[in-house]
């Protein structure tokens, strides 16, 4: 399966607003939902955004999913230090069938 | 509230078996997909397979397409992943995780808290 592609860092101070891009092709973004995780070390990921640009439950509207043709951003605006986070996005391939990952986007609030 | 708990990790030699579980409460479990995805040591998020909400479809990784069976039993609310002819590559935390609809195609909305799978001699 193909992987979708993120930049592996990004960084930001308190209060600013970062984006993270994740970069795919037509058999995946182009046609099915993105999907956003947040992890933390030493703990499962969990839910941020799904498709495209549903916040789940209990998520702070200070994040924000998009989608244009084959490319897909996360955004959280009024960054915080517990923000500090790896960042994964995801979406169904057609082609192969199955779940393609970004390799993640660790995020540094400095 | 949604939980899953895995169970069934360990270590295991090159060329042998595990079977993985996870536990499902808090929802209707007949009604969603659910899948496997896995992370090795350090790296990233690395999807394994899915299976329908009643078992019809099932889709796999080309990574462990012919070795991992992941099954399910509804009236248990429980998944299932079996591995076989195990390598070391699939060393890694194994999460099972809900999907937010009944095909392959549905997200992974709620995560287990993982078992970890060690391959070594």
């Amino acid at each position: 399966q193909s992987v979708l592609t993120q930049p592996p860092s990004a960084s930001g101070t308190p209060g600013q607003r970062v984006t993270i891009s994740c970069s795919g092709s037509n058999s995946n973004i182009g046609t099915n939902y993105v999907y956003w995780y947040q992890q933390f070390p030493g703990t499962a990921p969990k839910l941020l955004i799904y498709k495209d640009n549903q916040r789940h439950s209990g998520v702070p509207d200070r994040f924000s999913g998009s989608k244009s043709g084959t490319s897909a951003s996360l955004a959280i605006s009024g960054l915080r230090s517990e923000d500090e986070a790896d960042y994964y996005c995801a979406a169904w391939d057609d082609s192969p069938r199955g779940w393609v990952f970004g390799r993640g986007t660790k995020l540094s609030v400095l | 509230q949604v939980q899953l708990v895995e169970s069934g990790g360990g270590v295991v030699q090159p060329g042998g078996s595990l079977r993985l579980s996870c536990a499902a409460s808090g929802f209707t479990f007949s009604d969603h997909a659910m899948h496997w995805v896995r992370q090795a040591p350090g790296k990233g998020l690395d999807w394994v397979a899915v299976i329908s909400y009643d078992e019809s479809k099932t889709y796999y990784a080309d990574s462990v397409t012919g070795r991992f069976t992941i099954s399910r039993h509804n009236s248990k609310d429980t998944l299932f992943l079996q591995m076989n002819s195990l390598r070391g590559d699939d060393t890694a935390m194994y999460y099972c995780t809900k999907g937010d609809g009944w095909t392959g195609t549905a997200g992974f909305d709620f995560w287990g808290q993982g078992t970890m799978v060690t391959v070594s001699s």
